[in-house]
């Protein structure tokens, strides 16, 4: 079945850029999107269609993509954005959505 | 206020059978495909099955074909999940997610709190 991978873990100091990767062999046809979960709470989409910010998601937060790998940054990290990040696609059929492992964001 | 708010979780044995409810409001929720999704305790997210917006397009992951069924009511605003033959591995908060893509699976900008279900004897 498909997968995406990304680290487990990944942290900044307050005010440092957080970059999170995801890879997938289906990326370069497929959009990646990427969510925030604080602990208790539902996911929160904060990126689409790899570079597209969602309404009241604050500029920090950028997606880009190349070949099988995209990237969620974080710039002027804050200790607001500790939480864990999922990226999320499609297979290349499309019928079936895919969660990457998720990466727990530690601020410093 | 545009929600999702799942019902219908709890404790169930293995084997046994549960149905989950999500009731939809502030927006046309006939006009927008639908997913579940679920998230076993302290892991990730998992997506579970989708629906179109008519209903005539369904879609599951592999783990719970031929014992889930998803279903929606657009007159009374609602999805379901029908969750026979539980196993302990279905153990997990199952949330309802609006999905914004046309006509495939595509990504969820709205989502229910969740309702939790454990599968235990």
């Amino acid at each position: 079945s498909y997968e995406l991978t990304q680290p487990p873990s990944v942290s900044a100091s307050p005010g440092q850029t957080a970059r999170i990767t995801c890879s997938g062999d289906a990326l370069p046809k497929q959009y990646a999107y990427w969510y925030q979960q604080k602990p208790g709470q539902a996911p929160v989409l904060v990126i689409y269609k790899d570079s597209e910010r969602p309404s009241g998601i604050p500029e920090r937060f950028s997606g880009s993509s190349s070949g099988t790998t995209v990237t969620l940054t974080i710039s002027g990290v804050q200790a607001e954005d500790e939480a864990d990040y999922y990226c999320q696609s499609a297979d290349s059929s499309g019928t079936n959505a895919v969660f990457g492992g998720g990466t727990q964001l530690t601020v410093l | 206020e545009v929600q999702l708010v799942e019902s219908g979780g709890g404790l169930v044995q293995p084997g046994g059978s549960l149905r989950l409810s999500c009731a939809a409001s502030g927006f046309t929720f006939s006009s927008y495909e639908m997913n579940w999704v679920r998230q076993a305790p302290g892991k990730g997210l998992e997506w579970v099955s989708y629906i179109s917006s008519s209903g005539s397009t369904i879609y599951y992951t592999d783990s719970v074909k031929g014992r889930f069924t998803i279903s929606r009511d657009n007159a009374k605003n609602s999805l379901y999940l029908q969750m026979n033959s539980l196993r302990a591995e279905d153990t997990a908060v199952y949330y309802c997610a609006r999905d914004m893509s046309i006509n495939s699976v595509g990504y969820f900008d709205l989502w229910g709190r969740g309702t939790l279900v454990t599968v235990s004897s």
